[in-house]
Parts: structure tokens; sequence; C-alpha cells
């Protein structure tokens, strides 16, 4: 079925681990954005990349890195896990920055615990 | 500072009676708004959407009120059904947030039978 896919779908880490989510979608959609979602907090945007190539800053970037391999795939990297970064962690695509009244199509998301 | 808020962070509804969820936003640039429902271990999904440009939009039993003066939208579901127990989270975009999503905290409806 076409979508996103992220992976894992559940992750423990130790504090000062690092670990990369996968995600990747099939529609070729040109944006990509990383989400974590907290109790209290709803959704905030870590990064994103509005087309191949290019990636930015999101509201919460602090300890992440972010590369978006080609037009299909944005990982996510954590270099040390730090227990403020025990979330749930969604991949959302897009098919334009800006364009379509559609929305975003979101992943199932990546529960990480750091412990 | 939270431009998007849901103050009500719960909702239950009779099966077949009408649900309302509210949210607000302080950011005057925002210009797109958007509904979301999520379901747990699932990713959320879009309900609905209003441009600024208009002050509202019906799609079957959803409706979107936007109130641009007061900040406000709202989502009325008319009439609920269990079904449509889930996390509602409403969304903006636009401004300097043009192509990215700035979501409210989200609200927990449940729908009785």
């Amino acid at each position: 079925n076409a979508g996103v896919t992220q992976t894992p779908k559940f992750q423990v880490l130790k504090t000062g681990q690092s670990m990369t989510l996968q995600c990747a979608q099939d529609m070729n959609h040109n944006s990509m954005y990383w989400y974590r979602q907290d109790p209290g907090m709803g959704l905030r945007l870590i990064y994103y990349s509005a087309s191949e190539g290019t990636t930015d800053k999101g509201e919460v970037p602090n300890g992440y890195n972010v590369s978006r391999l080609n037009k299909r795939e944005f990982s996510l990297r954590l270099e040390s896990a730090a227990p403020s970064q025990t979330s749930v962690y969604f991949c959302a695509s897009r098919e334009q920055p800006g364009q379509g009244k559609d929305g975003y199509t979101f992943g199932s998301g990546t529960r990480l615990t750091v412990v | 500072d939270q431009q998007v808020k849901q103050n009500s962070p719960s909702l239950s509804v009779q099966e077949g009676r009408i649900s309302i969820l509210n949210c607000d936003y302080t950011n005057s640039m925002f210009d797109y708004f958007l509904w979301y429902k999520k379901y747990p271990a699932e990713g959320p999904t879009f309900l609905i959407s209003i441009s600024s440009i208009k002050d509202k939009n019906e799609d079957g039993r959803f409706t979107v009120f936007l109130n641009k003066s007061a900040k406000h939208l709202s989502l009325h579901i008319v009439p609920s059904q269990p079904g449509d127990s889930a996390v509602y989270f409403c969304a903006a975009s636009g401004g300097t947030s043009y192509g990215k999503l700035t979501f409210g905290q989200g609200t927990i409806l449940t729908v009785h039978p």
C-alpha cells in the first residue's frame, strides 16, 4: 500500500547511545518532515526537507540530525540519546510545500524510550 | 509559546449527538487550518481543512468553522459515532510557517454508544 513507512516501530535506548530512525515514502512527494509527539504538547516539528537535497530546522532540532538520502527517504539520527528524547516520532510527507489542500501523509510512528 | 491551543484535553459525547472541538491560535499570519484524527498506534490522518478566506467548510458529517477576528476555529461532528472516538489535533500554517504545520495539544474524543 502506498504511504509512509517508518522503522523501527519501537526502540529502547540507553542514555548516550545513538540510533537512526528510518522513513520512506512511495508517493513521489517532494517534502518530508519529522515530528515528535509528547503528552500535552501535540506534535512538534524537528526537521523538514522541502525537496531532495535540502533540510531545515524546525521548532525542536537540538539533539537531532537528518539526512535526505534521496526523494523517497528521510532519516532522523540521535547521536547521543537523552531521556528527554523519549517520545513518539512521526515522519510525514507532502506533495509540494504550500500547494494542494489535502494535508500531509503520516507514518504510523516510532515509539522511542531512552533510559 | 504555544501558538495553537486546544484547551479541552478531553470530550465525552453520546452517540448521535453533536461533538464540538475547539481550537485557538495566536499567530495572525496563519492562513490555513487543518484537523487531524489519530487512533492509538497510528499516525494522524487528515480530516478536513479550511482556508482563511472562508468561514466554513463541510465534508459529510464534519464541518469546520473559522472566526478570524477571534482567532478561533471549531470542528463539529454531527451525528457523532463510536468510531469517531480518537484524538483530534488542529493544526495551522502560514506566514513564516508556510508549508509547515503547527499543532495544538490534541483533544481526546470519546463517543459512547
